[in-house]
């Protein structure tokens, strides 16, 4: 597997202050991703990125932003947190297009907005 | 629009075989995942599938058939460890996974 650290792993912030959470891979992975999971939902995109300082957004971009300024490095920032989006959070990496496009993720973040 | 469809929970027997069933509709389709998660874990890699039929790897199987947008994972000779979640996935034509919600499988003793 990808070798992939999120960080915190943990959270617990209040209504309306700013987040980032932090995706470091090893890979050298071109693509990078971030999820929010919640209960009866699948895994929903929320921005991803194709290389450094390129990105794109994901089905669930609104509230969110991202960047990449590093290939290892790819963060997510909540720029004022609201209870919506207390949830857990994955970050994913995939080499490239075809059957590399296997994504592989990070242990999560878990994410409370109070 | 896209989606995937899977049952939510299925219950087996320690020692059976159980099969997952998974629809999709995606513009466009460039393969099939199925992924295994465990309970506050990551998503962990099972299978992928671009061509129909059947894809064999030890005691899990994967069997797509593109024409009736269908697809099934096997799991055979059911273990306790294998109580999880297994996560379908459609890829699209701009190679973004669609998922579906999940199956929570409960092996029982």
């Amino acid at each position: 597997d990808a070798g992939i650290t999120q960080s915190p792993r943990h959270k617990v912030t209040e209504t309306g202050t700013p987040v980032t959470l932090r995706c470091h891979q090893t890979e050298n992975h071109r693509y990078m991703y971030w999820y929010r999971q919640d209960p009866g939902h699948g895994l929903r995109l929320i921005h991803y990125s194709y290389g450094v300082k390129d990105t794109d957004k994901g089905e669930v971009s609104d509230g969110y932003s991202v960047s990449r300024s590093k290939t290892e490095d790819f963060l997510l920032t909540l720029e004022s947190a609201t209870s919506s989006q207390t949830s857990v959070y994955f970050c994913a990496t995939s080499a490239g297009e075809g059957e590399t496009d296997t994504q592989y993720f990070g242990p999560g973040t878990r994410l409370t907005v109070l | 629009g896209q989606n995937i469809d899977q049952p939510t929970e299925m219950t087996a027997t320690e020692g059976a075989i159980v099969q997952i069933n998974c629809t999709y509709q995606t513009s466009g389709f460039n393969g099939l995942f199925w992924y295994q998660q465990h309970a506050g874990e990551a998503p962990t890699f099972l299978s992928y599938n671009v061509l129909d039929g059947l894809e064999e790897k030890g005691r899990f199987s994967s069997f797509l058939s593109r024409s009736k947008g269908y697809s099934y994972l096997l799991l055979k000779e059911l273990q306790m460890k294998d109580s999880a979640s297994y996560l379908c996935a459609g890829m699209d034509s701009n190679y973004q996974l669609i998922w579906g919600a999940g199956t929570k499988l409960i092996i029982k003793p």
